[in-house]
């Protein structure tokens, strides 16, 4: 199964844009990239998700790489509701036995005041 | 729109007791699948299901099994519980699950302790 590597921990300012990386060299040509993260006490919740080009939305950006390996999330003014930890998967469309969604162990977004 | 309920929040099982949980999904949703979040292994993929039938099937063993109901209510069944088994119990639902891109909706999951 396609994995990713994500950073442990991050830390921002509020009010400040947060970069989070994401590395899937073995991705193939059918996995998704989506993100989603998980606040305290809560199950996780979607963020975005992109297949090749950059992606926007009212929560944040996607950046892919061209060459598929890496993506980053992106959001533009980090706001203290935005600590939680962030996963970055890969999602393949083919379904069946294919269907592994791995999650792996995130990066934990601390936002300072 | 109502989200995912799972019930209950909470749970404390003795080892070697069973115990079921309970997910309702989005109302359409017709797929649901299932997650068992640890500290140590994380957010680990338990099954999935589509109309009534386990569709996929993740690495656990036997005593992890499921069901789906023609509402698409879903219930999760841990027999002879292990204090290994603690842990967080997600479900998520989705229009069409695998085969569909539609991003998931999760619960706010079953907290189970087995002592």
């Amino acid at each position: 199964d396609a994995k990713t590597t994500q950073p442990n921990s991050m830390e921002s300012n509020e009010e400040e844009p947060v970069h989070l990386p994401c590395n899937h060299s073995t991705i193939s040509g059918t996995d998704y990239i989506h993100w989603y993260r998980q606040l305290p006490s809560q199950g996780p919740e979607y963020v975005i998700h992109g297949l090749t080009s950059n992606v926007n939305n009212r929560m944040a950006s996607l950046a892919i790489a061209e060459d598929r390996k890496s993506s980053t999330l992106i959001l533009h003014r980090a706001t203290l509701r935005d600590a939680a930890v962030y996963y970055c998967i890969l999602r393949d469309l083919r379904g069946g036995s294919n269907y592994k969604l791995t999650f792996g162990k995130g990066t934990l977004l601390t936002v300072n005041p | 729109k109502a989200g995912v309920t799972q019930t209950p929040r909470y749970l404390i099982k003795t080892r070697g007791q069973q115990v079921t949980l309970s997910c309702s999904p989005i109302s359409g949703h017709r797929s649901v699948s299932w997650y068992q979040q640890t500290p140590g292994q994380g957010l680990q993929f338990l099954f999935e299901y589509f109309s009534e039938t386990q569709r996929n099937k993740g690495n656990f063993p036997g005593r992890f099994s499921g069901r789906q109901f023609s509402n698409s209510r879903s219930e999760m069944n841990v027999s002879t519980l292990e204090l290994g088994d603690s842990a967080l119990y997600l479900c998520a639902s989705s229009p069409l699950g695998t085969v569909d891109n539609s991003p998931l909706h999760f619960g706010n999951g079953t907290r189970l302790t087995v002592t």
